[in-house]
């Protein structure tokens, strides 16, 4: 499976500013997802990231709030926006290899957001 | 709402006994399923997946799930835990969302505790 790497891996950030995470694949990916795990909950997914198109946010998710970029097939970012106490989460990001043979997504080692 | 349901929240066993975790979906037509497994400070790891064929899939670390359709179910089982199988448990369901895309949707998860 693919090694995914994440940058930052925990962060501590004032209220209103903006935290860039990085997601950086060892290869070439189609689909790309972000997900937050708040805490002592389950995974949810923002949205779903594909190379050469807008991100497909989630329900409850915005782009003015979560911006997304995929530039190529091995790397995303994911920015929080004017971040509140209430973004405090896990962030993972995960890749599906190829969406057409297995459908399984591998997941990153997530970065934890703390916001003051 | 459809969803996927973890019934136990916590479960405390002792090293060698028997395991079994309950999951659950609501989503009609085709499914993929899956459990994830995330130990204490690691990243979320894929502990097995069903997609078709056999309904009783093995995993790694002696972990199997059974699909059973018309029950809508897919509990993890494994016949003797040990102390290292302490970690949280997640259950996914890829299903179909229409206009041929899927979503990945966790279940809240059960944290394992074994004692030694």
């Amino acid at each position: 499976s693919a090694v995914i790497s994440q940058k930052p891996s925990r962060d501590i950030c004032q209220r209103g500013t903006s935290l860039t995470i990085q997601c950086q694949v060892d290869s070439q990916v189609t689909m790309m997802f972000w997900y937050r795990q708040q805490p002592g909950q389950s995974l949810t997914l923002i949205a779903t990231a594909n190379q050469g198109s807008e991100a497909t946010y989630e329900s409850g998710f915005v782009i003015d709030k979560f911006p997304i970029s995929r530039p190529n097939l091995t790397f995303s970012t994911l920015t929080v926006s004017n971040m509140s106490p209430e973004d405090s989460s896990i962030y993972l990001c995960s890749v599906e290899e190829d969406p057409y043979r297995s459908d399984t997504q591998y997941f990153g080692p997530g970065t934890r957001l703390t916001v003051l | 709402a459809q969803s996927v349901s973890q019934h136990n929240h916590h479960v405390i066993l002792s090293e060698a006994a028997s395991l079994e975790l309950g999951c659950n979906y609501s989503y009609g037509g085709t499914v993929n399923l899956f459990w994830y497994v995330q130990y204490p400070g690691q990243h979320l790891q894929l502990l097995l997946k069903y997609f078709s064929g056999d309904p009783l899939v093995k995993g790694i670390k002696g972990f199997e799930a059974e699909f059973i359709k018309s029950k809508f179910s897919f509990n993890l089982r494994k016949p003797s835990v040990q102390w290292s199988d302490t970690a949280e448990y997640f259950c996914a369901v890829n299903h179909e969302v229409g206009f041929g895309n899927e979503k990945l949707t966790f279940g809240t998860g059960t944290r394992l505790t074994i004692i030694p």
